[in-house]
């Protein structure tokens, strides 16, 4: 079975600079897809970025990045010039491409502080 | 395009009662939705997943008598929490599985239902 974990329950970083969220996975498949979403206060998850395995460039949407590392099962996300309204919950999760698999598996979160 | 909708937002219920939450796809058709639940401070716990006109597979552990899911139709998903309990008090929320361009898949979340037995 596929796991993610977060291990960084909590991060703090001062607007305008930059903070890397970890996430790491574990998974006998070889393709798949991962993602980072963020859950503001309103509870709305919303998509930050998605990665698909079979691709080595790793992802950027605007100031969000990840480094992903396939074979260390590792995929950490980059949040560039912070940002007050980044503060929220990001969650990082799994997704498999098998066909008939389509749930997502969270890890448990990271709550982003962005300090003034 | 590709938004849920997920009703009521909150609800407080008594204990015992049963409560009913829906979740519609506005602009697409949705034949898979998820039915997720999440604790105070926690990730968010898949607890299963229903296909439109077939039955919900449920994931380990969750009582499928209790979480009643039926998916009747292509935009409309429910989740009946009966004879809720406090312990039943959490956070749910709906995602739908949408077709993106030819062969691709995105997933659109509702913004969830918070409910409190007392």
């Amino acid at each position: 079975a596929q796991t993610v974990t977060q291990s960084q329950p909590e991060m703090s970083v001062q607007e305008a600079e930059t903070v890397t969220l970890s996430c790491t996975y574990d998974t006998s498949e070889s393709d798949y897809y991962l993602f980072w979403y963020k859950q503001p206060p309103s509870r709305q998850m919303i998509l930050v970025i998605r990665q698909e395995a079979y691709k080595q460039q790793n992802a950027t949407e605007n100031r969000f990045s990840v480094n992903f590392q396939k074979a260390a099962k590792s995929f950490s996300l980059k949040i560039s010039d912070s940002q007050l309204g980044d503060a929220a919950m990001y969650f990082c999760a799994y997704r498999s491409t098998t066909s008939g698999t389509y749930k997502y598996i969270f890890g448990t979160g990271t709550r982003l502080k962005v300090l003034a | 395009g590709a938004v849920v909708s997920q009703h009521p937002s909150w609800v407080i219920c008594k204990s015992g009662t049963s409560v009913k939450i829906e979740c519609r796809s506005l602009d697409f058709q949705a034949t898979t939705m998820f039915w997720y639940r999440q604790f105070p401070k926690q990730s968010l716990m898949l607890m299963a997943t229903s296909n439109e006109g077939s039955k919900a597979t449920y994931e380990q552990g969750v009582e499928k008598d209790k979480f009643l899911i039926n998916h009747a139709s292509l935009t409309l998903s429910t989740l009946t929490v009966t004879s809720a309990h406090p312990e039943d008090s959490s956070f749910y929320i709906c995602s739908a599985r949408v077709l993106t361009g030819a062969i691709g898949y995105g997933y659109t979340f509702g913004s969830g239902t918070r409910l409190t037995v007392v």
